[in-house]
């Protein structure tokens, strides 16, 4: 079955640090995937996408995400978290062939501490 | 451009009424989604619109809603006989056929009494 998982359900991380939240999925076709930023009392916004190409993709805000076919994976990564970026980051997932469906991961949530 | 808007955005209703949620999606954007999202949880895909089609439809949780589709744009979700288990954020998205990618409205927050 089709799934994604988040492992992380909640984060700390001090302003100026690094970081890196967790996705790994299960899907039989060929993925695409996504990384959408929710921001308290926002609507959910698209921090970057991976469709094929270059495994490291560049987004919004200063964030990266890679693309490891071999782990399954696609972490979201930030070399200096701002206080602003505390918020629930959301991992999906969905295929060419079923572009109807996009699956969400259940969410990490980021605090940042000053 | 206008991006997704959803109205209302709260809506407070009693156990046993219907209540309708409106969705205006990107204009020219094809593809429309519903989604829900309850209190700490991840979205949970409801129906999918292609047009004023609905291929798929496999994520309404019962009979109780339905969700349609006009003239390629509006859509509205109802939710029939509320019960309480149905307060959630009601999230609506919006894409062109070409890119996948969804745009997002600010949601509907239902609280069920």
């Amino acid at each position: 079955a089709q799934s994604v998982t988040q492992p992380d359900i909640h984060i700390t991380v001090s302003e100026g640090a690094s970081l890196e939240l967790r996705c790994n999925y299960s899907y039989g076709a060929t993925p695409y995937l996504f990384w959408y930023v929710q921001s308290p009392g926002q609507g959910l916004q698209l921090l970057l996408k991976y469709f094929s190409g270059d495994t490291l993709v560049q987004g919004i805000k200063g964030f990266e995400a890679e693309f490891k076919r071999s782990q399954s994976s696609f972490n979201l990564r930030k070399p200096s978290v701002h206080w602003s970026d505390a918020a629930e980051y959301f991992c999906a997932v969905g295929s060419y062939s079923s572009a109807s469906k996009i699956i969400f991961g259940s969410g990490t949530r980021l605090s940042i501490r000053p | 451009g206008a991006g997704v808007s959803q109205s209302p955005s709260n809506k407070v209703t009693e156990k046993g009424k219907d209540v309708e949620l409106r969705c205006d999606p990107i204009s020219g954007h094809t593809a429309l989604y519903w989604y829900r999202q309850s209190l700490g949880q991840g979205l949970e895909f409801l129906i999918y619109f292609q047009g004023n089609s609905a291929p798929d439809k496999s994520g309404l949780p019962s009979d109780r809603f339905s969700a349609e589709r006009t003239g390629g744009s509006v859509s509205t979700l109802t939710i029939q006989r509320t019960q309480q288990e149905d307060s959630a954020v009601y999230l609506c998205a919006s894409s062109s056929s070409d890119t996948y990618e969804q745009y997002f409205g600010p949601g509907t927050r239902l609280t069920v009494t």
